[in-house]
């Protein structure tokens, strides 16, 4: 299956500091990437959709001036978290969704990055 | 958005069938069945979907009711590494331009 990756796959950092993340497809080009937040057993919660080229859509009570997601091309999407704060600390997941192809329209996930905000 | 029910875990002995209930009573007519499942501290892996017929791969298969208002994933000979929580989602939106949505999905602890 087409592969997505995430880096970092872990980050640690102190409050106030700004982390990005980001998210390639390998072997494909995607139009679109989702971005996900997973807290201790709990759910995925998507927070935006990003489409290359073009501003991100947020879900709403995300903010879009704390989290940054950037679309600059076929193969890559960052997300960065501003000024985090503890409560920031999460686990992040990315998905791109295959533009063309036998799997054209499939979504496939990274294997997500843990942010750590002391 | 088609919201889906699911039992919070379920437990299964290795190599024995898991059969993983799924209720989607508001399910559209377009709308497809997605099955993904999550290994701790891992990303979400595909499964299978489906729309209105019965779908079998190499890692599972997928009951539909007529009615689709409810599926069953079936992992036929469950091992120790199916340990993992599996979420049953409904593809909101048309074409390739949809979304995935995660309820709560269920833990399904498969035991020696």
């Amino acid at each position: 299956g087409a592969v997505v990756s995430q880096h970092p796959s872990w980050v640690i950092c102190k409050s106030g500091t700004s982390v990005k993340i980001e998210c390639r497809s390998l072997d494909f080009q995607a139009t679109t990437m989702f971005w996900y937040r997973q807290f201790p057993k709990q759910s995925l919660m998507l927070m935006a959709t990003s489409n290359e080229g073009s501003k991100a859509t947020y879900e709403q009570g995300v903010e879009k001036d704390k989290f940054l997601i950037n679309h600059a091309s076929l193969t890559l999407s960052t997300l960065t978290v501003t000024s985090a704060h503890p409560e920031d600390s999460s686990f992040y997941i990315c998905s791109a969704r295959r533009a063309t192809g036998t799997q054209g329209g499939e979504l496939f996930f990274g294997e997500g990055s843990r942010l750590t905000v002391l | 958005d088609a919201k889906t029910t699911q039992p919070p875990s379920m437990d299964c002995a290795e190599g024995r069938a898991a059969n993983l209930p799924c209720n989607h009573s508001t399910i559209s007519g377009n709308e497809y069945v997605y099955w993904y499942r999550q290994i701790h501290s891992q990303g979400p892996q595909y499964i299978i979907h489906g729309l209105k017929n019965n779908e079998t791969n190499e890692m599972a298969s997928l009951i539909i009711t007529e009615d689709r208002k409810s599926s069953t994933l079936i992992l036929p000979h469950a091992t120790l590494r199916d340990t993992a929580v599996y979420y049953c989602i409904v593809r909101v939106g048309g074409g390739s331009n949809y979304k995935l949505t995660f309820g709560k999905g269920t833990l399904l602890t498969v035991n020696p």
